[in-house]
């Protein structure tokens, strides 16, 4: 049981570049997050979808976009890389389709991202 | 609108000793609260909850305290151990309000716990 995984784990990127973040999770979880956080900022929602072949706008979506066309599997895509996207990227899971209800949250290690 | 504050972006406590830190939020709907741990270089990891229908929960070393009318909450750490060092978000939802599914975080308190 491997959680919440994501790939890459670093990346430099240069300004226009594009590239997508793989997160995967075996928890059968229905729902996934992406967050960034920087300094001083804490974590900010993303994109998150609730199921399968959905997605929807968290709190900083704008140059960023999303995918889920497997339950376990959420793509976060950036088109045109700008420097102001140099952060961590985290994914999360959460609500197991069976056994107890639960809204907690588990989160994948992160992914480096420096846009130059 | 940061809806959860932790307003204390670091706090040093000595081996032992216990550790306080405190979470604030201004939003009524908010009825599930959570703590999470998070080392440098690691996703932040689940430590602790509470239900709005409490006002207290243990577990271990770790106690979340919840104060609905003054919408604060705090987690206590006793005794605190180096290994706690690390970044402590708080975080809150909004269950009964249909979303459930989305967590606001603050920004985080880092905490040393010197030996």
């Amino acid at each position: 049981n491997a959680g919440v995984t994501q790939t890459p784990k670093f990346r430099v990127l240069k300004t226009g570049q594009s590239m997508t973040l793989l997160c995967a999770q075996d928890m059968n979880h229905e729902y996934m997050y992406w967050y960034r956080q920087d300094p001083g900022m804490g974590l900010r929602l993303i994109h998150y979808s609730v199921g399968e072949g959905t997605t929807a706008k968290g709190e900083v979506p704008d140059g960023y976009n999303v995918s889920r066309l497997k339950k376990q599997n959420f793509l976060l895509g950036l088109e045109s890389a700008a420097p102001s996207q140099t952060s961590v990227y985290f994914c999360a899971s959460s609500y197991p389709s069976s056994g107890p209800i639960s809204y907690e949250q588990y989160f994948g290690p992160g992914t480096r991202l420096t846009v130059t | 609108d940061q809806q959860v504050k932790q307003n204390s972006p670091s706090l040093s406590v000595q081996e032992g000793r216990i550790s306080i830190l405190n979470c604030d939020y201004t939003n009524s709907m908010f009825d599930y609260f959570l703590w999470y741990k998070k080392y440098p270089a690691e996703g932040p990891t689940f430590l602790i909850s509470i239900s709005s229908i409490k006002d207290k929960n243990e577990d271990g070393r770790f106690t979340v305290f919840l104060n609905k009318s003054a919408k604060h909450l705090s987690l206590h750490i006793v005794p605190s151990q180096p290994g706690d060092s690390a970044v402590y978000f708080c975080a809150a939802s909004a269950n009964s309000g249909g979303s459930n599914y989305k967590l606001t975080f603050g920004k985080g308190t880092l905490l040393t716990v010197n030996p």
